[in-house]
Formats: C-alpha cells, structure tokens, sequence
C-alpha cells in the first residue's frame, strides 16, 4: 500500500539540462498536482490534471511540461533546468470528488540546479 | 489578489501546554481555509478546514477559529506533545475559484519543548 511516491527524492543537476520528476499513486485518483515549495513562499501550484489526458496550467507553469497518459502517473519535466528552478517539489492527488481535504501529498523532490 | 501569511515563523511551547498559531489573509472573498501540518522531509498534511459561513470547527485535539471581520484565522492546538513538532501553514481559497486558486501561507515552525 505505497499510496503516492515521488522520484528521485533528492537530485542535483546543472543549468540547461532536461530534468523529470516522477509522481505514482496506486489510489486510482482521478487529480494530481505538482507544487514547488520555496523559502519565503507558500506551496505554489505548477500544473494539475483532472484525468489522463487532461492537464492545466497553475500559478507558476513556467519552463514545465506535464502529461498524464496513464491515471496513476503524472511525471513533472524542467525541459531546460535553471538556478530558480532549485526547490522542493511535491506531486499530490486527490479523488474525483474529493476537495482541498481529501488531497494526498508525497514526499517531495528536493531539486537543485548548479 | 489573494494573500495568506503567518504571523510568527516560530513557535516554542512547553510539552502540554496549548498552542495558537494564526493567520491572515487579505480577500474577503475567500470562503474556504484548510491548515495543514507539514513534518521534516514529508509532504503536507490535512489537520482541519473550515468555511466563511463558521466561526470555529473542531477536530480531535485542534481548533479553528476564522474571524472575517479582521481577515483572521487560528489554529489551536490542545496539550501540545512533542509529535505536533512540525510546520504549520494555512491555505485559502476564495469562492469563485479552483485549485488554481489557493494560496497557501509560508508557514509557522512549532517546537515542542520536553
């Protein structure tokens, strides 16, 4: 029963190089999400996607790319990495009917960009 | 816009005291607030939501008290112990929005003293 997992949990990458995020959850849940978590800054929504195939845009899509062409995975790419892509990035999912309370978090990514 | 802040980035408190973390906000027009509970290395976790049209909700051991007229909310936490050692941080979200809607405070650290 691992629920929701994200990999790597830790990577370290240079300026310019393509990086991708992966997020599994075994619930079947119908969203996901991807935030970045920064100092100083509350979690802040990147993309989302309400079932495979369907994606949209969150606060701070900027220089990502998702897709989601199976439910249970939504793999988070930086097509070109840059220094203010360094964060925290955590994928989460949630049923269709679910709200705000019924959304799962995983573990995190820590992402640094040299 | 929407903004949700901490008052206090942290907070020590004596093993079974009670704790008060509080938050502001800025739109009148959000109707809906979650606080979560976020330990070292883990994702965030749902502790409690409450409504605009509540004063105060409460689950085991936590409270949330929403005052609209200041645009303030609490968290309240009973006989503190030294699991509730963690970061605490709300989110709201105003009425006429969706996930890409929720602002989400930079977080208050809670440290437990034995």
């Amino acid at each position: 029963d691992a629920g929701i997992t994200q990999s790597p949990r830790y990577k370290i990458t240079e300026t310019g190089r393509q990086v991708t995020l992966m997020c599994h959850q075994t619930w079947s849940h119908s969203y996901m999400f991807w935030y970045r978590q920064d100092l100083g800054h509350g979690l802040r929504l990147i993309y989302y996607s309400a079932a495979a195939d369907i994606t949209d845009k969150g606060e701070v899509p900027d220089g990502y790319v998702v897709s989601r062409s199976k439910t249970e995975n939504f793999p988070l790419t930086l097509e070109s990495a840059t220094r203010s892509q360094t964060s925290v990035y955590f994928c989460a999912s949630s049923s269709l009917a679910g709200g705000l309370h019924e959304q799962f978090f995983g573990p995190g990514t820590r992402l640094t960009v040299l | 816009g929407e903004s949700v802040g901490l008052h206090l980035p942290t907070l020590s408190v004596q093993e079974g005291d009670n704790s008060i973390i509080n938050c502001a906000y800025s739109n009148s027009a959000s109707d809906y607030f979650i606080w979560y509970k976020q330990e070292s290395g883990k994702g965030p976790q749902f502790i409690i939501d409450i409504r605009s049209n509540m004063d105060k909700r409460q689950g085991q051991r936590v409270t949330v008290l929403l005052n609209k007229t200041v645009k303030h909310l609490s968290l309240q936490i009973a006989a503190t112990q030294p699991g509730d050692s963690a970061v605490y941080f709300c989110a709201g979200r105003p009425n006429s929005g969706g996930y890409q809607k929720v602002t989400f405070g930079t977080g208050t650290k809670l440290q437990v003293i034995p």
